[in-house]
């Protein structure tokens, strides 16, 4: 089975500071890669996906992702922090090779974004 | 209007009641998942269902029962509550595509077992 690995389950910074928030997976075969956000008393929508050649992802609200295989890693990024950002962020995985479409989360992290 | 609709959003309920939760969407996605979301722990999957007639269990579904009754809805049910099934509970949808494919998440319906 899948393992995703969020290093920090709370991270806080200031308003137009760096966001940097980390994913680990553990499969041998790179799977796909998720992130999802959990706003407040909402359900998850997506925030990008990695699924083809391109490394570097770029998602909504100015957010993106880079995959490194060397590193299995898929580290979500954003250059300067909203309040409005303060959410839950969710990494998940697939297996590439599966018709099954099953996802396997993280534990999650926290943001807190500081006036 | 939501594409994917959960009732009820909030139910507290006693242990040793039967609990259904009930999951609709206008999507017209084939495939469907139930989810519980606990603090620390991210989501973990109840049961999945690709289409009417294909059921399947998730990583913990020991305590839970499920019934897709159309394509376009999908209930989950708790046959005699317990403590422990305190949590919010997720359903989401996605197409046939696969491993690759966005999952789409309902509001959450969260639930506590006294």
């Amino acid at each position: 089975a899948q393992s995703v690995t969020q290093l920090g389950s709370h991270v806080s910074v200031s308003e137009g500071a760096l966001v940097l928030l980390r994913c680990n997976y553990s499969s041998s075969v790179p799977p796909y890669l998720f992130w999802y956000v959990q706003y407040p008393n909402q359900g998850l929508q997506l925030l990008l996906k990695y699924t083809s050649a391109a490394t570097l992802v770029k998602g909504i609200n100015g957010f993106e992702a880079e995959f490194k295989k060397s590193e299995t890693s898929f580290h979500l990024t954003k250059p300067s922090a909203h309040m409005s950002d303060a959410a839950e962020y969710f990494c998940a995985v697939s297996d590439r090779g599966s018709t099954l479409g099953r996802l396997y989360f993280g534990r999650g992290t926290q943001l807190t974004v500081w006036p | 209007d939501a594409d994917v609709t959960q009732t009820p959003r909030n139910r507290i309920t006693k242990t040793g009641k039967r609990i259904m939760l009930e999951c609709s969407q206008t999507k017209g996605h084939d495939r469907m998942y139930w989810y519980r979301q606990d603090p620390g722990l991210g989501l973990r999957l109840i049961y999945y269902s690709f289409d009417v007639k294909d059921i399947n269990k998730g990583e913990i579904s020991d305590g839970y029962s499920v019934s897709r009754q159309a394509q376009a809805k999908f209930s989950l049910s708790l046959e005699s509550a317990i403590p422990n099934q305190t949590a919010l509970y997720f359903c989401a949808t996605s197409e046939r595509q696969g491993a690759r494919d966005e999952q789409f998440f309902g509001p959450g319906t969260r639930l506590t077992v006294l």
